[in-house]
């Protein structure tokens, strides 16, 4: 199954700033999916990145606060602009695993990010 | 606008007992997942469910859907406490490439 590695792991930043989260797959995707996880809560999806193209925002979020790079098929970037203690999340990437298809998707070991 | 609900959020049973969670879905779907989560970890996959009626098992879980119920269930038997974890489902919506996860049943299992 696909390896994801996903960095940093955790982070804790001032607010106003802002946080670049990376992550590189062992095999080519088409597309890479970003989460994010509020203390206690379920996932929600922020983005879908494709190669090529600008990444298709879900509603509520948007391409300022949450800029997306995708610059070939084992990469990707989520940055959280001007971040406020709101944002203090999980955020995860995904892909659909496609060598193993039946078994999901694989996501990413995580960005505990926490906003002071 | 597809929404997963699921129940029970909490749940705290005794090793040895079963029990099931539940996974509603408001809309056609053609995939389901399940998938667990531990503490401060990410999430690992358990289960894909493909068609009406379709049953996967792996060790005490067990899980199933009724598509036309917009249903799914995971079932746990004789629980122990390395089942512990946060479980959710996701799903996704007829002809997409996007899935939505269910709210997530946080289990504890009691030695």
């Amino acid at each position: 199954s696909a390896v994801i590695s996903q960095k940093p792991s955790r982070d804790i930043c001032q607010r106003g700033t802002s946080l670049t989260i990376q992550c590189q797959v062992d095999s080519q995707v088409t597309m890479m999916f970003w989460y994010r996880q509020q203390p206690g809560q379920s996932l929600t999806l922020i983005a879908t990145a494709n190669q090529g193209s600008e990444a298709t925002y879900e509603s509520g979020f948007v391409i300022d606060k949450f800029p997306i790079s995708r610059p070939n098929l084992t990469f990707s970037t989520l940055t959280v602009s001007n971040m406020s203690p709101e944002d203090s999340s999980i955020y995860l990437c995904s892909v659909e695993d496609r060598g193993r298809t039946n078994y999901g998707y694989t996501f990413g070991s995580g960005t505990r990010l926490t906003v002071v | 606008e597809l929404k997963v609900e699921q129940n029970p959020l909490f749940l705290s049973m005794q090793e040895g007992k079963n029990y099931t969670i539940y996974c509603n879905y408001s809309t056609t779907s053609d995939r389901l997942y399940w998938y667990r989560q531990d503490p401060g970890k990410s999430l690992e996959s358990l289960f894909v469910l493909l068609s009406n009626g379709a049953v996967k098992q792996e060790g005490r879980l067990m899980a199933s859907l009724d598509t036309k119920a917009r249903l799914s269930t995971l079932h746990i038997t004789a629980a122990v406490h390395d089942l512990s974890a946060t479980y959710f489902c996701a799903v996704c919506t007829s002809g997409t490439y996007k899935y939505i996860f269910g709210t997530g049943t946080r289990l504890k299992v009691l030695a």
